[in-house]
């Protein structure tokens, strides 16, 4: 069965500040990666999708990797913004019971001070 | 563009009463449907997963049912409400390409269900 850990649970840094938030994953059998974003009391807004097959994606200042081999994803957030506060959450797609379903980590709350 | 909705944003609900979430998809056909819950300090649990009409799965045994009458909406039900069952609920839905491998995923705004 899929598990996925995020590292750190929680993280505060300056306005500015590049930050690199990771994910793991137990299975390396996924079809692919998903980042989203959740702000208080709010639903999830998908940041990146990476593919099984590719190695990473960017969006703006996101930037998100994938190594299957080693079960590893990181994201990172260059010249971070008080406006990124927020919990992030990955994602992992793969085969459930003959269907694809999605299985998370418990998200990193990180925290953008001005 | 393909859009979700998910309604009602919150709820108040007396423990043995019913309940009934809705969610629809608009701008898409036949989208595979999720049911999650979210409680503090547990992250997301996949409750019901739906491929098409009428054809729903559960991941965990609970106090809860899923419905799909029609190829765009998704009911989350219960007939007795535990004090249990309060959290927040999304509902999401992502495409298919190829047989098995599903696309991005998108999530609604979810339902905070208090039971009292």
């Amino acid at each position: 069965k899929q598990e996925v850990t995020q590292i750190p649970a929680a993280l505060s840094v300056p306005e500015g500040e590049n930050l690199v938030l990771n994910c793991s994953f137990t299975d390396s059998a996924i079809y692919n990666l998903q980042w989203f974003r959740q702000d208080p009391g709010k639903g999830l807004t998908s940041l990146l999708l990476i593919q099984s097959s590719q190695r990473e994606q960017t969006s703006g200042r996101l930037n998100a990797s994938l190594d299957k081999s080693s079960g590893r994803s990181t994201l990172y957030i260059a010249a971070s913004q008080p406006g990124d506060s927020a919990t992030y959450l990955c994602a992992a797609s793969g085969m459930n019971s003959g269907y694809s379903t999605l299985t998370f980590g418990k998200g990193t709350m990180l925290l953008v001070s001005p | 563009s393909q859009t979700i909705h998910q309604w009602p944003a919150t709820l108040v609900q007396p423990v043995g009463s019913p309940l009934s979430l809705e969610c629809t998809v608009e701008g898409t056909s036949n989208p595979n449907l999720y049911w999650y819950r979210q409680a503090a300090g547990r992250g997301l649990q996949l409750l019901f997963y739906s491929v098409g009409i009428g054809q729903i799965s559960s991941e965990v045994p609970q106090n809860l049912s899923a419905s799909r009458p029609q190829d765009r909406q998704f009911i989350l039900s219960s007939k007795k409400l535990l004090l249990s069952d309060s959290g927040f609920y999304l509902c999401a839905w992502a495409g298919m390409t190829g047989k098995h491998r599903n696309t991005e995923a998108f999530f609604g705004q979810g339902t905070r269900l208090t039971v009292v």
